[in-house]
């Protein structure tokens, strides 16, 4: 399995919280990218990194910011969280011809 | 831009028959094609994946998939199904040179006994 670990894996916060994820790899790949998955649209990119601070906007980026200041971090911020958000996020790695994906944060937003 | 349906929301099937799931793409030229697999409440694991060549590819666990070209399709087959293979599948599509992929809403699989 591709050394890929997020944080937290679960949490529940309140409407208008700030919320950040955070993925972290250990394969030093250049591409990292985050997904939502919802009941009815399979995955749906948010943002994804071509490197250190380099990012650029997926399919459903409204409400979502990213970091990244190293190769192994890649941070998704919700700045205000809305109900909307409640769902299950995955980061992934890789390239155009593989993608490894982590384990998953499921977030509740209240 | 890419897409990808797959038309069958759940399958039942019994343990030691066929499987095979649909998916149909939307896509100009030949189209990088992938299918994973997501056992409950775990993450995305790769089945098999086609960029070129042969149409039929061979994956893990048992699985292939055919490229069809003219039917814009891209079905997975299993030849006798395991009840380990009950979880979501999901079928994906890139393009060469797009590190971005887009993914269908997925097929449920359940095993019966």
């Amino acid at each position: 399995d591709a050394g890929i670990t997020q944080s937290p894996r679960h949490k529940v916060t309140e409407t208008g919280t700030p919320v950040t994820l955070r993925c972290h790899q250990t394969e030093n790949h250049r591409y990292m990218y985050w997904y939502r998955q919802d009941p009815g649209h399979g995955l749906r990119l948010i943002h994804y990194s071509y490197g250190v601070k380099d990012t650029d906007k997926g399919e459903v980026s409204d409400g979502y910011s990213v970091s990244r200041s190293k190769t192994e971090d890649f941070l998704l911020t919700l700045e205000s969280a809305t109900s909307s958000q409640t769902s299950v996020y995955f980061c992934a790695i890789g390239t155009e011809e593989t993608q490894y994906f982590g384990p998953g944060t499921r977030l509740l937003v209240l | 831009a890419q897409s990808v349906t797959q038309p069958d929301i759940h399958i039942t099937v019994s343990e030691g028959a066929s499987l095979e799931l649909r998916c149909n793409y939307s896509y100009g030229a030949t189209p990088y094609l992938f299918w994973y697999v997501q056992s409950p409440g775990q993450g995305l694991q790769l089945l098999l994946k086609y960029f070129s060549g042969d149409t039929l590819v061979q994956g893990i666990k048992g699985f292939e998939a055919e490229f069809k070209r003219s039917q814009s399709s891209f079905n997975l087959r299993k030849p006798s199904v395991h009840w380990s293979d009950a979880a979501e599948y999901f079928c994906a599509v890139g393009a060469p040179g797009d590190y971005k992929l887009s993914f269908g809403a997925g097929t449920t699989v359940t095993v019966r006994a």
